[in-house]
């Protein structure tokens, strides 16, 4: 078991860029999630997916938000013209069946200059 | 929508002392509930979870919580911290509803001193 991994861990980019996370999920999982975490604060939920289908995106933060999993398997998150409010981490869990028990990787750490 | 409210956002507790870190949810027909540790430079992990049955939930590293409906409460207690307890705990809520999105607190620092 090789866990939730996400890459890469840490990103700084400079305002107005595009950003592209990676996370792999565990390999049997169907499910797959992604959160945001600012300081201070608990996990926000932006989006899921099961399998390659994105059963959930209105809570993604604004239409410079998009994620994939084209295949079912590893998923990307992509902010497009990075502001300085997107600054967090960004986390990816995954579970098998309903999610009562998502597994998370470490977190891509953001910081827009 | 459902909110989840943790009370404390540091705890600072004596080694081998109890604690209890609070956790509150608001209202829901049906509710499942969770606690997640975030130890330093790791990624969080579930310590226990309350789906049905038993109010009273054991954990991993000798956790436990008690779901009380009436109060709409959740609170995680353990009867003596260890220093390696040093980490955040994050109460989370699902409604069942809305396809097992996890709302979650802000978290709880929880201090361990020697």
């Amino acid at each position: 078991d090789t866990g939730v991994s996400q890459d890469p861990r840490h990103k700084i980019t400079k305002r107005g860029q595009n950003v592209t996370f990676r996370c792999d999920p565990i390999s049997e999982h169907n499910r797959l999630y992604w959160y945001r975490q600012t300081l201070g604060q608990g996990p926000e939920f932006l989006t899921y997916f099961q399998n390659e289908a994105q059963l959930e995106k209105s809570r993604l933060l604004s239409d410079r938000f998009s994620a994939e999993r084209p295949k079912g398997s590893f998923s990307t998150l992509e902010i497009q013209r990075t502001e300085q409010g997107d600054s967090a981490m960004y986390l990816c869990a995954s579970s098998l069946g309903e999610g009562f028990n998502q597994y998370f990787g470490p977190g891509t750490r953001l910081t827009v200059t | 929508a459902q909110s989840v409210t943790q009370l404390d956002s540091q705890v600072p507790v004596f080694e081998e002392a109890p604690v209890e870190l609070r956790c509150n949810y608001s209202s829901s027909v049906s509710v499942y509930l969770f606690w997640y540790v975030q130890y330093p430079n790791q990624g969080l992990q579930l310590l226990l979870k309350y789906l049905s049955g038993s109010t009273l939930v054991k954990g991993i590293n000798g956790f436990e919580a008690e779901f009380n409906k009436s109060q709409t409460s959740f609170h995680l207690r353990k009867p003596s911290v260890h220093i390696s307890d040093t980490a955040e705990y994050f109460c989370a809520v699902s409604d069942g509803d809305s396809n097992y999105q996890l709302i979650w607190g802000a978290g709880t620092k929880l201090i361990i001193k020697p």
